[in-house]
């Protein structure tokens, strides 16, 4: 298994509700990633997860919550978004810092 | 800064050799990447080169890096419709080399 698998693929979420974004790697890749990316615009870090220890918050707002349940599985839980969050949120993983990064095909998130 | 520059935009007829620039930001990055994206879907792995290299070839692909003036290339030999997409490359930065930090895109626009 070489891939990083994203759910769901499309998410429209109110201002008040809460949601959840899932990622999976089975490639036994030991960081992963949560990235923002906004039409038009590269990708922009969001939070680094080593070894199952968040090891970068890139001043991330609080709404956005990320979890590591284990080596296989990182979540982004969401709550309170403002409609300008919407965007193409998504995951990596890579065998080590810096080296082998492979990304999801991403959640496309609309806040209403 | 973390800014990693790109052109905008190139177009090219099919057939023809396409050469995407990029001037990124940091001579210690250890890995560089070129992505491509296509509309609507993740992040595509294309090739990567180690900073102790010059030049690496991968089929079509040619990537040249030049690590005094900090700029790198990719070349896509007898460029395809089907190559038509955004182009980013990305610099390794940071403590461990965590951050992964994205070029502002290049778009490729190959006609028939």
């Amino acid at each position: 298994d070489t891939e990083v698998t994203q759910t769901p693929k499309h998410l429209v979420m109110g201002m008040t509700n809460k949601k959840s974004l899932k990622c999976e790697q089975h490639m036994g890749h030991r960081a992963m990633y949560w990235y923002k990316q906004k039409a038009k615009k590269p990708p922009e870090l969001m939070f680094v997860y080593s070894y199952e220890k968040l090891s970068i918050n890139e001043s991330v707002p609080s709404r956005f919550s990320p979890e590591c349940p284990n080596s296989s599985l990182l979540n982004l839980h969401l709550h309170a978004l403002q409609p300008e969050d919407s965007a193409l949120y998504l995951c990596a993983s890579s065998q080590e810092a810096g080296y082998g990064y492979t990304f999801g095909s991403g959640t496309r998130l609309t806040v209403v | 800064g973390e800014d990693v520059e790109q052109s905008l935009f190139l177009s090219v007829r099919e057939g023809d050799s396409s050469v995407i620039n990029c001037t990124y930001t940091d001579s210690s990055s250890t890995y560089l990447y070129w992505y491509k994206q296509e509309p609507g879907a993740g992040l595509q792995l294309l090739t990567y080169i180690f900073s102790n290299m010059d030049m690496k070839q991968d089929q079509r692909l040619t990537v040249l890096l030049n690590k005094k003036d900090k700029h790198l290339s990719l070349r896509i030999a007898d460029t395809q419709t089907g190559d038509s997409a955004i182009y980013f490359c990305a610099e390794t930065l940071g403590t461990g080399f965590q951050k992964l930090v994205f070029g502002t895109g290049t778009r490729l626009l190959v006609s028939p």
